[in-house]
């Protein structure tokens, strides 16, 4: 079945890039999600590409996916303190046309 | 994109008793998805919500454990009943835009505990 992986954990400084990654395994996916979940909140939509573009900006948010090595990346500019959450890849790839999501990947900024 | 208002927030509820979750969106909308995300876990999906059909069940969750009504295409509700300390997790539901494109908008989420 799909199945999407990314690590657990990522720490950096304040002002640094922060890159998040992310596999997943259903090649068929025509969209790649990124989420950010603060403690005790929702998910928020951050950013999102569809399969047939490589690289998408938006503000500090770059996403680069490659198709054949089914991976997606994040990369967070500038990081800031406010930045500190739990970063989730999920792809569009469910029976029901619902989202599949990683584990979440938790973004720890240090001043 | 989709703005959804999704209540209770949060609950703390009786082991054996039930709770149902609200979830009303500002548009239409076709499908509507209940997920789970249980403590330091991802989001699994419980069940998609249709108006006027049943709703679909993932593997591992049950009409009888989550029933799940959909009477018009702005609102859906999900119960979890007979409640267990198991089942203490956040609970959101989720659309898609009109189109079935683009982004997945989200609730609040409803942080459910157990005792």
């Amino acid at each position: 079945g799909e199945d999407v992986e990314q690590s657990l954990f990522l720490s950096v400084r304040e002002g640094d890039s922060s890159v998040i990654n992310c596999t997943y395994t259903d090649s068929s996916s025509t969209y790649l999600y990124w989420y950010k979940q603060e403690p005790g909140a929702g998910l928020q939509l951050l950013t999102y590409i569809f399969s047939n573009m490589d690289m998408k900006q938006d503000q500090r948010l770059t996403v680069l996916l490659n198709k054949k090595d089914k991976h997606l990346s994040l990369r967070i500019a500038d990081t800031q303190t406010g930045d500190s959450a739990i970063y989730f890849c999920a792809e569009k790839g469910g029976s029901q046309g619902n989202l599949i999501f990683g584990k979440g990947t938790k973004l720890s900024v240090k001043p | 994109s989709a703005v959804i208002s999704q209540k209770p927030s949060r609950d703390i509820c009786q082991r054996g008793t039930s709770l149902t979750i609200q979830c009303q969106v500002d548009s239409q909308v076709t499908m509507m998805f209940w997920y789970r995300q249980q403590p330091g876990q991802s989001l699994t999906l419980i069940a998609t919500a249709n108006q006027g059909s049943e709703a679909t069940y993932e593997s591992g969750f049950v009409i009888d454990k989550f029933p799940i009504s959909r009477p018009n295409l702005t609102f859906s509700t999900l119960t979890v009943s007979n409640m267990s300390p198991e089942d203490s997790s956040i609970y959101l539901c989720s659309v898609v835009g009109p189109t079935g494109f683009g982004g997945y908008t989200f609730g609040s989420g409803t942080r459910l505990t157990v005792v």
